[in-house]
């Protein structure tokens, strides 16, 4: 069984430049998260959704964000437009389920670098 | 607020020495604590976790977790480092208020292993 795919691995953009990140989840995982590591710190929580539709959207941290799953299967992140603070490793994960039972998995995550 | 502080960025310890990791967690409910490791390249995978019951946790690798509620710690503990073993190791608390879906991580400690 394949599992989380985060494409591109890295991406070096210019500030004001639009980058998109995709996510493809394991498949049969209705539940998707991303999560983003900013300069070496904690790993936070972005957003989570169930099949196409966001469940919980709290950690986005501004408008320059967008996040989409159409059809319920892989997942993009746009930023746009970027800048420098969203330099980091943007994580992605998935479960077959929601709660104590369902293990999350994560990808090998995408280092983003805005100049 | 929840958040989780793991002190110390990065460790050596020489193989075949015992290790532990120390993660202290702010929480204002029964905690749900987990630990994960990053490989150089791959994702999180899941270590071990703790729910309830047992406050000595066993996990893949050989490694356990003692879940101490007045100290407010869930420490990652192994007897016996391998080559292998040489990651980055992040304890995490999971909130109860989006069941269990949004964790909080800490900001990693990178395991260095001395042959």
């Amino acid at each position: 069984e394949a599992g989380v795919t985060q494409f591109p691995s890295h991406s070096v953009i210019e500030k004001g430049q639009t980058v998109t990140l995709r996510c493809d989840p394991i498949s049969g995982h209705d539940n998707l998260y991303w999560y983003r590591r900013v300069m070496g710190k904690e790993i936070k929580f972005l957003l989570h959704f169930v099949k196409e539709s966001k469940q919980d959207e709290s950690g986005m941290p501004n408008n320059r964000f967008l996040a989409e799953r159409t059809g319920g299967t892989y997942s993009t992140l746009k930023v746009q437009p970027a800048e420098l603070e969203d330099s980091g490793v943007y994580f992605c994960a998935s479960s077959k389920g929601q709660g104590l039972s369902y293990e999350q998995y994560f990808g090998p995550g995408t280092r983003l670098t805005v100049t | 607020a929840q958040s989780v502080t793991q002190p110390d960025i990065h460790i050596t310890v020489s193989e075949g020495a015992s290790l532990e990791l120390r993660c202290n967690y702010s929480y204002g409910a029964t905690p749900y604590l987990f630990w994960y490791v990053q490989s150089p390249g791959q994702g999180l995978q899941l270590l071990l976790k703790y729910f309830s019951g047992d406050t000595l946790v066993q996990g893949i690798k050989g490694f356990e977790a003692e879940f101490k509620r007045s100290q407010s710690s869930f420490n990652l503990r192994k007897p016996s480092v391998h080559w292998s073993d040489a990651a980055e190791y992040f304890c995490a608390v999971g909130s109860i208020q989006y069941n269990f879906n949004k964790f909080y991580f800490g900001s990693g400690t990178k395991l260095n292993v001395k042959p």
